[in-house]
C-alpha cells in the first residue's frame, strides 16, 4: 500500500530563518514519482516539483530545495531565508495507480 | 499555464439541497479528479475519470456522484446536502492516462451545509 508520512503538523519560523520540511515515504512500486504542492491561504494547490524514483539528485531552485534519499524514502524539503510569503500548508505526494497519494501536510508560519 | 476552474468558489446551502459543483479545463487533459479537503488536512480522492464516459469512486467513500460527457467538464452533484458534506472539494486534471504526470489544481469550492 501507498503511504506518504509528515511528520510535522506545523512549524513556526522567524523571517529569513531557513527550514526543513520532512517527507517520508512507502510504496511498493519501483518506478514511482515525488511531488510537493503548496497550498496558500486561498486554497489552491500549485506545483512546485516533481522527481522520479531513478534521479536522486538534489535539485534547487532559487530559495527551493529538495533532498531525495531513495535509501531511507525520504524525499525533504528545504526553504532558505524563509518569507512571510512562504508560509502555507505544504503536501508531499506519491504517484499511485489511479491517483496521488497526498501526505497530512505541514503548516509553516513565518513570521516578520 | 494550467487553466482549471471551479464554480462556485464558496456555496453555503440548507439540508436536504441538491447541489453541483463544476469543474472544467481548457488543457484537453484526459485524466480529471475529484479530491475533498477538510481545512489545511489531507486531500482524500473521492471520483476520478479517465476520459469521457469513464468515472470511478475513489479511496474515501462518497455520497457524490460524477459524470463525464466532455472532456474538458467534469460536474460533482450531491442529490441531498447534509452537513457531514461540509467540506472544500479540489478539482484536479492531469495530461493522459498515466498517474505519473503532475496534477494541475482548481482553485476548490468550500461548501458549508447547514
Amino acid at each position: 500500500a501507498q503511504k506518504v508520512t509528515q511528520a510535522q503538523t506545523e512549524i513556526s519560523v522567524v523571517e529569513k530563518e531557513d527550514v526543513t520540511l520532512d517527507c517520508v515515504y512507502e510504496t511498493r512500486d519501483t518506478t514511482y514519482y515525488l511531488f510537493w504542492y503548496k497550498q496558500p491561504p486561498s486554497g489552491e494547490l500549485v506545483f512546485l516539483i516533481r522527481r522520479n524514483s531513478f534521479d536522486e539528485q538534489n535539485e534547487i531552485s532559487g530559495r527551493y530545495s529538495w533532498n531525495f534519499q531513495k535509501s531511507t524514502s525520504s524525499f525533504n524539503f528545504t526553504i532558505t531565508a524563509s518569507q512571510v510569503v512562504d508560509s502555507a500548508v505544504y503536501f508531499c505526494a506519491l504517484t499511485g495507480r489511479r491517483a496521488l497519494t497526498f501526505g497530512s501536510g505541514t503548516r509553516l508560519q513565518v513570521q516578520p | 499555464e494550467a487553466d482549471i476552474y471551479q464554480t462556485p468558489r464558496y456555496l453555503v446551502i440548507g439540508t436536504g439541497k441538491k447541489i453541483t459543483l463544476e469543474c472544467s479545463q481548457t488543457m484537453g487533459h484526459d485524466k480529471m479528479y475529484w479530491y475533498q479537503q477538510d481545512p489545511g488536512m489531507e486531500l482524500h480522492l473521492i471520483h476520478y475519470s479517465y476520459g469521457v464516459n469513464s468515472t470511478e469512486k475513489g479511496d474515501l467513500s462518497s455520497e457524490s456522484t460524477v459524470s463525464r460527457i466532455r472532456t474538458e467538464h467534469f460536474p460533482l452533484t450531491l442529490e441531498s446536502a447534509r452537513p457531514s458534506h461540509t467540506s472544500q472539494y479540489l478539482c484536479a486534471s492531469s495530461l493522459g492516462a498515466s498517474s505519473y504526470n503532475e496534477q494541475f489544481f482548481g482553485p476548490g469550492t468550500r461548501l458549508t451545509v447547514l
